[in-house]
């Protein structure tokens, strides 16, 4: 039982250039989320997917794509990537229920050069 | 106004002393609180649900006050383990569990 996994690990891109974050768990859980962190911003939610099928916006979606590919995975594309997209991303996912919250993967470390 | 406000610290600890912070948040209709550790940008790790009647985890103790609108954790015992950015969450009450982020206070447990 890995619990939420992500990868890469680390990635430098140029200005302009393009890829692809993925995210998987393997908890049977219903909810992913894409966040990013910025030192002194706390964690700002991208994209989310309330269940297999479904995506919306999160409170910062500009210059992101999502694809909600089955109910385990969750991918976060970057079209075009820009200086300011350069940040450490987390993956979420939550099984749905009041008692329990959200459990993060172990990041992404983007720079964008 | 951030939905979720915490003090950033540091808040710096001798080893085996006890150290209490608060964090604010702005939302009423918010209906679970919790407490995640964050080590050295590593991923966020659940430290303890917040009940409405207060929960002791170990050396951990988190309190809920909805009146004024507060969560607080109290830390006993400082071991320098405990070193780490501690974040307050609050969630809604839709059904997909969205949650709100402080930014973390910073604790430094020193020897």
């Amino acid at each position: 039982n890995a619990g939420v996994t992500q990868t890469p690990k680390f990635q430098v891109l140029k200005t302009g250039q393009s890829m692809t974050l993925q995210c998987a768990q393997d908890m049977n859980h219903n909810s992913m989320y894409w966040y990013r962190q910025d030192p002194g911003m706390g964690l700002r939610l991208i994209y989310y997917s309330a269940s297999e099928g479904t995506t919306d916006k999160g409170e910062v979606p500009n210059g992101y794509n999502v694809s909600r590919l089955n109910k385990r995975e969750f991918s976060l594309r970057l079209e075009s990537a820009a200086p300011s997209q350069t940040s450490v991303y987390f993956c979420a996912s939550f099984r749905g229920t009041l008692e329990e919250t959200q459990y993060f993967g172990p990041g992404t470390r983007l720079l964008v050069l | 106004r951030k939905e979720v406000e915490q003090d950033p610290g540091p808040f710096n600890v001798p080893e085996g002393a006890t150290v209490a912070f608060n964090c604010t948040y702005s939302n009423s209709a918010s209906q679970s609180f919790f407490w995640y550790r964050q080590d050295c940008r590593k991923e966020p790790k659940l430290l303890m649900s917040v009940y409405s009647s207060g929960n002791e985890d170990g050396r951990f103790t988190a309190q809920l006050n909805r009146a004024s609108q507060y969560i607080s954790l109290l830390i006993r015992d400082s071991k320098l383990s405990d070193s780490a950015t501690y974040l307050c969450v609050s969630r809604g009450t839709d059904s997909w569990g969205k949650l709100q982020f402080g930014a973390g206070t910073q604790v430094v447990v020193t020897p």
